[in-house]
């Protein structure tokens, strides 16, 4: 049982560039979302999904993209990188009725 | 929507001593509130949560208090160690919504 997994650990953008952050998890849960962490700023929700095919925007949600084919993946598009978009990113999961939420090791992107 | 606040952002107390970060809310159909310790580079993890339907959660030296009423949570650390020291962040969900988090709290534990 792996948990919540993220690939890259580490990524290095040039503006403009596009990209997907990836996002796995095999407990089966119905929620996923994905968070932004910058500096002081605690974690901010970018977008969320409560079942495949099913996903909303959360409170940063304008430059990224989701979709959610199945249960376990969730992906995050950036679609044209802005320096703005310099920030650590979470992913997370929670199984609906119990809500405690599990977090991927995260993802640290810089645009340059 | 949501928010949620969070005090104080910085704390610094003697190994030993006790540590309390306390959280507030706004939506009162929030009814889950966990709280996370997010070690320097790492993931969040949590490490205690509280209903709404319960007052007071104990585990070991960690303790959660719930005032429903006055809308607001607090986490209660005892006999703090060096290992403590970390930012905890405070949360409010509630089913249909979404977890929103506060701005997190920096505890130093000082030897």
């Amino acid at each position: 049982n792996a948990g919540v997994t993220q690939t890259p650990k580490f990524q290095v953008l040039k503006t403009g560039q596009s990209m997907t952050l990836q996002c796995a998890q095999d407990m089966n849960h119905e929620y996923m979302s994905w968070y932004r962490q910058d500096p002081g700023m605690g974690l901010r929700l970018i977008h969320y999904s409560v079942g495949a095919g099913i996903t909303d925007q959360g409170e940063v949600p304008n430059g990224y993209n989701v979709s959610r084919s199945t249960t376990e993946d969730f992906p995050l598009r950036l679609l044209s990188a802005a320096p703005s978009q310099t920030s650590v990113y979470f992913c997370a999961s929670s199984q609906v009725g119990t809500d405690t939420q599990y977090f991927g090791p995260g993802t640290r992107l810089t645009v340059l | 929507g949501e928010n949620v606040e969070q005090h104080p952002s910085t704390l610094s107390v003697q190994e030993g001593d006790s540590a309390v970060i306390k959280c507030t809310y706004s939506d009162s159909a929030s009814n889950y509130f966990p709280w996370y310790k997010q070690e320097l580079g790492k993931r969040p993890q949590l490490i205690i949560d509280i209903r709404s339907n319960v007052g007071e959660k104990k585990d070991q030296r960690i303790a959660v208090t719930l005032n429903k009423t006055a809308k607001h949570f607090s986490l209660h650390i005892t006999e703090t160690q060096p290992e403590d020291s970390a930012v905890y962040f405070c949360a409010a969900y509630n089913y249909g919504q979404n977890f929103v988090f506060g701005p997190g709290t920096r505890l130093s534990v000082l030897p």
